[in-house]
């Protein structure tokens, strides 16, 4: 089954500590991206990546990093994590990119920073 | 600044009523106009979408319509069925080589049955 897989899909951790959240693709998919959703704001673009070794910033990289050695994988890494990175984080996939690219997104990773 | 509004913010529509969910944009260099579906729970997923050199695109009971001289685009749900019941986000894309996705703030659509 095609998929976009995201790990963990619920995390409460504290200010300061470093975390990591996975994210891997079966479909052999070129483009990756990272957003994050909050309430009245819609998805925010994090960074992206147009293939391996290739990544960019989004709208809010601050306080994010990425990185892609392979081409299913797309860890999002915090860190130090802070209180306004309370948000819902989706991974997302793309054959390439360009109008008319379906984007598939995972099912979201919920994330507390206390 | 948002660069995509959409409203209403939240919508309820009686069973087999007409949902309407309206964006409007401000950039002109968008090319590319899709609508997502997000149930609780999971990740948007695209619904329709349209370029801006048709002014209409139908795919069952879900329609867009394009006014480009208006900037805006809508979708409307015919026959509103409970299972619609969901977020739907509008989108636009930015033509440069990156071909980001900017999306609206989503509307809430409950269809009572």
């Amino acid at each position: 089954e095609a998929q976009v897989t995201q790990n963990p899909r619920y995390l409460i951790t504290v200010t300061g500590k470093k975390l990591t959240v996975t994210c891997s693709q079966n479909m052999n998919h070129e483009y990756m991206s990272w957003y994050r959703q909050d309430p009245g704001l819609g998805l925010r673009q994090i960074y992206y990546s147009m293939n391996v070794e290739v990544t960019d910033k989004g709208d809010v990289p601050e306080g994010y990093k990425v990185s892609r050695k392979e081409k299913r994988n797309f860890p999002l890494i915090l860190e130090s994590p802070s209180p306004n990175q309370t948000s819902l984080y989706f991974c997302a996939s793309s054959l390439s990119w360009g109008p008319g690219n379906t984007i598939y997104f995972g099912e979201g990773s919920w994330l507390t920073v206390v | 600044q948002q660069q995509v509004k959409q409203s209403p913010q939240s919508l309820i529509v009686q069973k087999g009523g007409i949902s309407i969910i309206n964006c409007a944009y401000e950039n002109t260099a968008f090319d590319y106009f899709p609508w997502y579906q997000q149930f609780p729970g999971k990740g948007p997923a695209l619904l329709i979408a349209i370029r801006p050199d048709v002014s209409e695109k139908k795919e069952g009971r879900f329609t867009i319509s394009f006014n480009k001289s208006a900037k805006q685009f809508s979708l409307h749900i015919m026959d509103s069925q409970p299972g619609d019941s969901a977020t739907y986000f509008c989108a636009v894309v930015v033509m440069d080589s990156n071909y980001q996705l900017i999306w609206g703030a989503g509307t809430k659509l409950i269809i009572k049955p």
